[in-house]
Order: structure tokens, then C-alpha cells, then sequence
């Protein structure tokens, strides 16, 4: 069966540093890989999706961006976080378009 | 700006009535609504993906009927029960950018026993 890690499942961060955040998927190949941000207040918000390796599209612009080195591996990075990059993080896999995986999400804490 | 509506943002009933729940989406190039149950400190399970118009999709307790030319969908739930507390999610995807999931806010469930 498929699983979906990530990690850590929370972060704080001091303002102005880097940020790497982490999700991998067994048991499937070639899987759609997505990251949402869910804000205070706000809903799920696409941030990156990639339909292979190397491949990333971006949704909105951001201080945020991600790479796929590896077919079941996402990264979400930033060299500086802003206080507005606070929130819930979660990794998403898809095969196909539909229906959509989810990891345990990422808290992260910008102080 | 595509937008998903849901309403109510908050529903709290006793155990063991039935209760529903809409979300509205933008009807245009429309190509798939998905409804996740999404419970604290665990991930979004993903309950159902409609396509067509007039879908109608069951699982147990839940069930959720889409409207593709109006543009919306009801999520209901028979028989309440307190394990079905939780946040539903709905959210629309379109033509050209099928993996692109737009969502809503979420309805906020709490079941009383």
C-alpha cells in the first residue's frame, strides 16, 4: 500500500531563516506531488505541484519554492522566512489527478 | 480568482441527527469536486470525487450529490454520530489544470452525544 511521510510536524523558525521541509512517498511510482499552506483563517492554498522529476509549477508567487530531485521525494524550501510564511503545511500525493493523498502536515511557527 | 464557497463555516447537532452541508464552486470549465473529512491532528481523508452532473456518491452514513451547471454540492450525513466531528472540505478542480485543487474553508462538524 501507498504512504506518505513528512516531516518534522512542527518547526519554529526565527524570522530571516532558511527552511527545508521534507515529504516522500512509498509503494507507487511516478506520483503527482503537491504542497498546500493552510493559514490562519484561510483555507488550503496550492502552493507547488509536480507531475515528475524536476518538474515544478508553481501556483502563486511567494517566498517559497520547491524541487523533486528524486521521483518520490518533494522539498519545500526558503532561503528567508517572512512571519507571513506561518501556518500548516501539508504534502500531497495524487496518481493521476485524483483523488488526493495527504501527509500529517507540518505546523510551522515563524517568530 | 477562482473561489469555494462553504456554508456553514460551524454546525454543532446532538448525536443522531442528520444534517447537511454546501459548497458552492465556480461552474465554468468545471472538471471534478472532491469532499475530504479532515479530523484534528490527522491528515485530510479524502471521501469522494464526483465528475458529472447529477453524481451521487454513498459511503456508509455520507453522501453528496454535485450540481455542475449551478455549480454546487451537498454533503449529508444520516444519523450523526460523535466519530463524524470533524472539518469537510470540499474543493474544485478545472480543464487544463486538473491537479490544481481549489478548496474552501470547510464546514466544522461537532456531534454532542
Amino acid at each position: 500500500s501507498q504512504t506518505i511521510h513528512q516531516w518534522p510536524a512542527t518547526l519554529v523558525q526565527p524570522v530571516g531563516s532558511p527552511l527545508s521541509l521534507e515529504c516522500t512517498v512509498e509503494g507507487t511510482s511516478n506520483p503527482n506531488l503537491y504542497w498546500y499552506r493552510q493559514a490562519a483563517g484561510r483555507g488550503l492554498q496550492l502552493l507547488f505541484y509536480s507531475v515528475g522529476i524536476g518538474q515544478i509549477s508553481s501556483e502563486v508567487p511567494q517566498n517559497l519554492s520547491a524541487s523533486r530531485p528524486q521521483d518520490r521525494q518533494f522539498i519545500l524550501s526558503s532561503k528567508k522566512l517572512l512571519l507571513s510564511d506561518s501556518g500548516f503545511y501539508l504534502c500531497a500525493w495524487s496518481a493521476g489527478f485524483t483523488p488526493q493523498h495527504f501527509g500529517d502536515g507540518t505546523r510551522l511557527s515563524i517568530l | 480568482i477562482l473561489n469555494v464557497e462553504q456554508s456553514p463555516q460551524s454546525l454543532h447537532v446532538q448525536e443522531g441527527d442528520s444534517t447537511n452541508f454546501t459548497c458552492s464552486f465556480p461552474s465554468s470549465n468545471f472538471y471534478a469536486l472532491h469532499w475530504y473529512r479532515w479530523e484534528t491532528a490527522k491528515s485530510p481523508e479524502a471521501l469522494f470525487v464526483m465528475t458529472l452532473n447529477g453524481d451521487e456518491k454513498k459511503k456508509g452514513r455520507i453522501s453528496a450529490t454535485l450540481n455542475t451547471k449551478e455549480g454546487y454540492s451537498y454533503l449529508y450525513i444520516k444519523g450523526s454520530q460523535p466519530e463524524d466531528s470533524a472539518t469537510y472540505l470540499c474543493a474544485s478542480s478545472y480543464g487544463g489544470s486538473q491537479g490544481n485543487l481549489i478548496f474552501g474553508k470547510g464546514t466544522k462538524l461537532s456531534v454532542k452525544p
